[in-house]
């Protein structure tokens, strides 16, 4: 069955720089979450799309920004990049795609280092 | 903040059943109790989830107390590779749009 890809997996930026992290959700799957995962901790949730609108909001800075496009893909902007940026983010997905109705998978993640 | 206690860490024999506890001891009638995995910094797998009946799947079950204020996932024939950080989680189920809190987890390790 098809599951939630993010690009790219691997990321490695400078301070100050930008990323932009990519979410393709499981076909037929309407709502996008990110969570960020620090080194030696849980993961965290930031912030969730349904129907290409924003549903909720975490502990997201304000250097981040997301949106979902018409085609359910979400991408996660990051600006002005610092070193404790440095850590794993996975894209999870939810809907009525053929699996547990409303159950979250997630992707493998991307994992972002700043240096 | 997560509403759940978990044990930090567990250990079990391999083809030993691994039962897993969790307390939610502030759980409301319309919250459900799911299990996630996360097999080293790969990302979470849904396990189960249920709201008052025991649930059963191709990888686990789910034993929820009469009261609800706590549950217990097992693996019934745990391998290596159910080496993971299993985290109890509970949720509203609205819409399908509500957030996921991760507390500590309990870290399995599953010895041969």
């Amino acid at each position: 069955a098809a599951g939630v890809i993010q690009s790219p997996r691997h990321l490695i930026k400078e301070k100050r720089e930008t990323a932009t992290l990519k979410c393709y959700p499981i076909p037929r799957h309407d709502t996008v979450y990110w969570y960020q995962q620090g080194p030696g901790q849980d993961p965290q949730f930031l912030i969730s799309f349904y129907e290409k609108m924003q549903s909720d909001k975490g502990s997201i800075p304000d250097r981040f920004s997301a949106q979902q496009f018409s085609d359910y893909h979400s991408e996660l902007n990051m600006s002005s990049l610092e070193l404790g940026d440095s850590a794993l983010y996975f894209c999870a997905s939810s809907g009525t795609g053929g699996r547990v109705t409303d159950t979250q998978y997630f992707g493998p993640g991307t994992r972002l280092t700043v240096l | 903040d997560a509403k759940t206690t978990q044990p930090t860490s567990m250990d079990c024999a391999e083809g030993r059943a691994a039962n897993l506890p969790c307390n939610h001891s502030t759980i409301s009638g319309n919250e459900y109790v799911y299990w996630y995995r996360q097999i080293h910094s790969q990302g979470p797998q849904y396990i189960i989830h249920g709201l008052k009946n025991n649930e059963t799947n191709e990888m686990a079950s789910l034993i929820i107390t009469e009261d609800r204020k706590s549950s217990t996932l097992i693996l019934p024939h745990a391998t290596l590779r159910d080496t993971a950080v299993y985290y109890c989680i509970v949720r509203v189920e609205v819409g399908g749009s509500e957030k996921l809190v991760f507390g500590k987890g309990t870290k399995l390790t599953v010895n041969p």
